[in-house]
């Protein structure tokens, strides 16, 4: 099944304390993308990558980090997490940049940082 | 400039009814323009989408409405039904970057 795999689903952590979020996708696709969802704010743009080593910010980059080392992984990294970052995170991926096609979103991980 | 204004922000229809859901944008370099549909504890998933190319697109009971000149596009869900009832954000897209602003969403709740 074409998917795009986040783990974990949910994650309480405390202040300062390094987490990664993994992300995996078996589509082959070029372009994988990390979101936050809040409440009254939408989905709001972390990172993306273009492909294998090419990573870029998009609208909210602070406190977070990503790497692409092979083309199906986009790891999220949080070095030292804060209460501000408790979200929702959203791991997406298409095929390529272009017009078509649109994104497929993973399940979703529920941070929580206390 | 890079902003996707999306309203209602909550809408309740009765089940038969029609739902509708606009965006506005400002930026007229975007050039493709989804919308998403999202249930409690899953991801968004793409549900419809247009270019702005044409006016409107139409899939099964849902139609999106486009208007260049007033930078406004919209979702007509007709017939709803409950199992309507989820989130719904619209996108607007530049695709030489694939740039995406999302709306703030739009939660749906449709009466059985």
């Amino acid at each position: 099944e074409a998917q795009v795999t986040q783990n974990p689903r949910y994650l309480i952590t405390v202040t300062g304390k390094k987490l990664t979020v993994t992300c995996s996708q078996n589509m082959n696709h070029e372009y994988m993308s990390w979101y936050r969802q809040d409440p009254g704010l939408g989905l709001r743009q972390i990172y993306y990558s273009m492909n294998v080593e090419v990573t870029d910010k998009g609208d909210v980059p602070e406190g977070y980090k990503v790497s692409r080392k092979e083309k199906r992984n986009f790891p999220l990294i949080l070095e030292s997490p804060s209460p501000n970052q408790t979200s929702l995170y959203f791991c997406a991926s298409s095929l390529t940049w272009g017009r078509g096609g649109g994104y497929t979103f993973g399940s979703g991980t529920r941070l929580t940082v206390v | 400039q890079q902003q996707v204004k999306q309203s209602p922000q909550s809408l309740i229809v009765q089940k038969g009814g029609i739902s509708i859901i606009n965006c506005a944008y400002e930026n007229t370099a975007f050039d493709y323009f989804p919308w998403y549909q999202q249930f409690p504890g899953k991801g968004p998933a793409l549900l419809i989408a247009i270019r702005p190319d044409v006016s409107e697109k139409k899939e099964g009971r849902f139609t999106i409405s486009f208007n260049k000149s007033a930078k406004q596009f919209s979702l007509h869900i007709m017939d709803s039904q409950p199992g309507d009832s989820a989130t719904y954000f619209c996108a607007a897209v530049y695709s030489g970057t694939y740039k995406y602003i999302f709306g703030t969403g739009t939660r749906l709740k449709v009466l059985a």
